[in-house]
């Protein structure tokens, strides 16, 4: 069965500093890998994803996240995080054909202004 | 239409009661899934449609939990005798089937059952 874990329940930082989220998963076969945000108060939005190809992908606000197959990995990292940032982020993976979607169990971000 | 729908966006309904909750994908997607979300969790997967096709429900999380999606287009939830323990936000998301980003969900608003 797949599963993902998220190394960090709860990252706390000031606002310039670099972000590094981790994200590993079990899953035998070929995955789609994707990290979706949620602000305050909002739903679930996609921030990047991987299909296939270039294991570096890069999202919207200035997010990118590097697949490594053979460490089951896909970080998600920010060079300077805003306090606009702050949010919780899930990591999830997925079967080659959507059949099974797993999100992992979330990081919260606090940036501090 | 510029997004996911669901309602009620909130439920307050007493143990034993059945709900009911309604999901409107964006209208040319043709993929349907059901999330639950507890608090400090991740979605958890419940099942998912292809049309009206109901193509996973063994993650449902017990038979008292159904889906429809009669149509094809909007589809409903629905929680029988409701227990303290299915207090939690429903989501709903879909996709389109069929081109690049078919695997790409977007996901609704959520409806908020709490069970008194």
């Amino acid at each position: 069965a797949q599963s993902v874990s998220q190394h960090n329940h709860h990252v706390i930082l000031s606002e310039a500093a670099s972000l590094e989220l981790g994200c590993n998963y079990s899953y035998g076969g070929t995955v789609n890998l994707f990290w979706y945000v949620q602000y305050p108060g909002q739903h679930l939005q996609l921030l990047l994803k991987y299909f296939s190809g270039d294991p570096l992908v890069k999202g919207i606000k200035g997010f990118e996240a590097e697949f490594i197959k053979s460490k089951f990995s896909f970080n998600l990292r920010k060079p300077s995080v805003q306090w606009s940032d702050t949010a919780e982020y899930f990591c999830a993976v997925s079967s080659e054909y959507g059949q099974n979607f797993v999100f992992g169990p979330g990081t919260r971000l606090s940036v501090l202004p | 239409d510029t997004g996911v729908s669901q309602n009620p966006r909130h439920k307050i309904t007493k143990r034993g009661q059945n709900v009911t909750f309604r999901c409107d994908p964006i209208s040319e997607h043709n993929r349907l899934y059901w999330y639950r979300q507890t608090l400090g969790q991740g979605p958890e997967f419940l099942t998912y449609f292809q049309n009206e096709a109901q193509l996973e429900k063994s993650r449902l999380l017990s038979d008292r939990f159904s889906a429809e999606r009669p149509k094809g287009s909007f589809s409903t939830l629905e929680i029988q005798r409701t227990e303290q323990g299915d207090s939690a936000m429903y989501l709903c998301a879909s996709s389109l089937v069929g081109t690049p980003a078919y695997n790409e969900q977007f996901f609704g608003p959520g409806t908020r059952l709490t069970v008194l």
